[in-house]
């Protein structure tokens, strides 16, 4: 049984351009959220979903970013245009809700260039 | 005020020592606690939960005090293995983790 699957690993994006990174959750999981770490920082919350529905968003910056977790395939984080600010590691994790605990994927670093 | 604070450290220990790490949390209606560990340029890994009563796992010592909101982690016989980053995290309802910034830690031979 596969645990979060992220990819890409890597992530170059020249300024203005998008990023898509993509996350498989654990099978069985409905639970997904997403975390940035910025260089020599902690874990910053972004955005909780649930199949279909977003549940919790405060974290998401208000411009160029949005996330989706659809019915079949993986959650997607998208940012538009993006900005060297943004260049961070993006953690995906899953879980089957309530008090269960979480898996987190190997993350997507993404660099703007 | 940051919602979980902790000393960014680094901690600098020989083999062997014991080292504690301490981390304050601001909401008191925080329902869950952990301690992560997290490797350079590697994901969190959940170490262990912490409860008020107490929390042991071989070398590692987790305690709660709900009245004071602080978190504490106990390593003792430090390894080399030991070096990493040590994350503070609480959950509210919800289900959401909330990180603090971590605590390097670097065991020296």
């Amino acid at each position: 049984n596969a645990g979060v699957m992220q990819n890409p690993r890597h992530l170059v994006r020249r300024r203005g351009q998008e990023a898509r990174l993509r996350c498989s959750p654990v099978k069985g999981h409905s639970h997904v959220y997403w975390y940035r770490q910025l260089p020599e920082e902690g874990l910053k919350f972004m955005v909780y979903l649930q199949k279909e529905n977003i549940i919790d968003e405060s974290g998401m910056p208000k411009e160029r970013f949005s996330a989706e977790f659809p019915k079949e395939g993986p959650s997607i984080l998208r940012i538009q245009q993006v900005v060297r600010g943004d260049s961070a590691a993006y953690f995906c994790a899953s879980s089957r809700g309530g008090e269960s605990g979480y898996t987190f994927g190997s993350g997507t670093r993404l660099t703007v260039v | 005020r940051k919602e979980v604070e902790q000393d960014p450290g680094p901690f600098n220990v020989p083999e062997g020592a014991t080292v504690a790490f301490n981390c304050t949390y601001s909401n008191s209606a925080s329902q869950s606690f952990f301690w992560y560990r997290q490797d350079c340029r590697k994901e969190p890994k959940l170490l262990m939960s912490v409860y008020s009563s107490g929390n042991e796992d071989g070398r590692f010592t987790a305690q709660l005090n709900r009245a004071s909101q602080y978190i504490s982690l106990l390593i003792r016989d430090s390894k080399l293995s030991d070096s990493a980053t040590y994350l503070c995290v609480v959950s509210n309802a919800g289900n959401m983790l909330t990180f603090g910034g971590g605590t390097r830690l670097m065991v020296k031979p």
